[in-house]
């Protein structure tokens, strides 16, 4: 067990539908690093938080937006969607650069 | 920006055995680290290894040791007395170091069976 948490583990939507999925970090750990994970794309860096400020931004789309609470927990909203987002996305949190734990990640399928 | 190439898509060893995988990167940056992941069944990533750059030594974590060749950009996990539970994707990775983030750019993976 990581220590990191997500929520939901599984998720079916339709297509133009919106989502939000949750990550609690490991307990202390201030950044947290959402990454999606596709067949075709691979692992993907969306967006990393610090300590509740915006770190960095990756490959992450317009329709898709995040943001950590002052508890430290994050969400990934993800937007009109559309089969291509189909995918699994992780949550990470860490304390060491590039030691990452990942939680069992959200398997999204968009239907 | 940064690309992490892992050439071998799959590779099957039997248990007990050694396996190597290979990965190259490309950067122009000088301080880096350089990671492996690997993703069984259950899909929950987990770091194996670690290596920083300017250290020469290779980096080893019991069955698992790397060659890192810093001049020919090359990153390789050696695995010995594979076991069952090593049956996972691995995934190299790298980081720049001494930004301000931490992201990490992954390579394809490579898919390792164990066979009993």
């Amino acid at each position: 067990d990581s220590g990191v948490t997500q929520t939901p583990k599984h998720l079916i939507t339709a297509t133009g539908q919106r989502v939000t999925l949750r990550c609690s970090p490991r307990s202390g750990d201030l950044s947290v690093y959402w990454y999606q994970q596709s067949l075709d794309q691979g692992l993907q860096f969306l967006i990393q938080y610090y300590n509740g400020e915006e770190r960095a931004k990756g490959n992450i789309l317009e329709r898709f937006s995040a943001q950590q609470f002052p508890d430290l927990h994050s969400e990934l909203n993800l937007s009109s969607l559309e089969l291509g987002d189909s995918a699994l996305y992780f949550c990470a949190s860490s304390v060491v650069p590039g030691e990452l734990f990942f939680g069992e990640g959200s398997r999204l399928t968009v239907l | 920006a940064q690309t992490v190439t892992q050439s071998q898509p799959e590779m099957s060893v039997q248990e007990a055995e050694t396996v190597t995988l290979s990965c190259t990167y490309d950067t122009s940056e000088s301080n880096y680290y350089l990671f492996w992941y690997k993703q069984p069944p259950s899909r929950q990533m987990i770091l194996v290894i670690r290596q920083e750059a300017y250290k020469q030594q290779n980096a080893t974590e019991n069955r698992f040791s790397v060659n890192f060749q810093k001049a020919a950009k090359s990153f390789s996990l050696k695995i010995s007395d594979s076991q069952l539970g090593d049956t996972a994707m691995y995934f190299c990775a790298f980081m720049k170091r001494g930004s301000n983030d931490y992201k990490l750019s992954f390579g394809a993976g490579t898919t390792v069976t164990v066979r009993a």
